[in-house]
């Protein structure tokens, strides 16, 4: 079936920071891709998002490229804020309509000053 | 963005005792909501799709007599976890739709803990 892996964290920078946090898939079909946002306390919210190859999904400073060759979503910041600490999801969707969302393990991202 | 409200935030019970977890959509009606479970250290895995006014449908391998979906309203989906025993320890969160190829919105979960 579908999946979704992506790199254990928890991952620790400093400010300013190059962040990349590593994504990829596994999908019959053509996956829509996404990347959720976890802050303390908070829902999961939608970062950015991906429907189809070469496709380059870009929020907040975050972007990540669709690449099928290599089945992956990687997400990158080129610098990164203590305000970024939070829990990164990579998901992806088959269905149309309603998105069920295939979720990886998520990332733990902790930005010290 | 649209508020999705997720109720309680943590709860803690005793084994054999039933949990219920809402869901509710504060600025939007909702015709679909999802539930999703995620134990230490592995995905969040989608449990049942919740449509208004219908039955949950539930994904392999979930019970659907342990685990109660209700979807009374388009604002509110709410979830029992019946006779919860220690393997129920969770977190839980749910997600809700507006409509058709619409963005989900998720709630901030429910960390339970049976003891």
């Amino acid at each position: 079936g579908d999946s979704v892996t992506q790199m254990e964290g928890p991952v620790t920078l400093s400010e300013e920071a190059f962040l990349t946090i590593n994504c990829t898939y596994t999908a019959t079909g053509y996956p829509s891709l996404f990347w959720y946002v976890q802050y303390p306390g908070e829902g999961l919210q939608l970062l950015l998002k991906a429907t189809k190859a070469d496709d380059k999904g870009s929020n907040k400073g975050f972007e990540a490229t669709y690449r099928k060759e290599t089945t992956s979503f990687h997400l990158e910041k080129g610098s990164v804020q203590v305000s970024d600490s939070a829990v990164y999801f990579c998901a992806l969707s088959t269905s149309t309509g309603f998105q069920k969302l295939v979720f990886g393990t998520g990332t733990r991202l902790l930005v010290s000053p | 963005g649209a508020v999705v409200s997720q109720h309680p935030s943590r709860v803690i019970c005793k084994s054999g005792t039933s949990v219920k977890i809402e869901c509710r959509s504060l600025d939007f009606q909702a015709t679909t909501m999802f539930w999703y479970r995620q134990f230490p250290k592995q995905s969040l895995m989608l449990m049942a799709t919740s449509n208004e006014g219908s039955k949950a449908t539930y994904e392999q391998g979930v019970e659907k007599d342990k685990f109660l979906i209700n979807h009374a309203s388009l604002t509110l989906s709410t979830l029992t976890v019946t006779s919860a025993h220690p393997e129920d320890s969770s977190f839980y969160i749910c997600s809700a739709h507006g409509g058709i190829n619409t963005e989900a919105f998720f709630g901030q979960g429910t960390r339970l803990t049976v003891v």
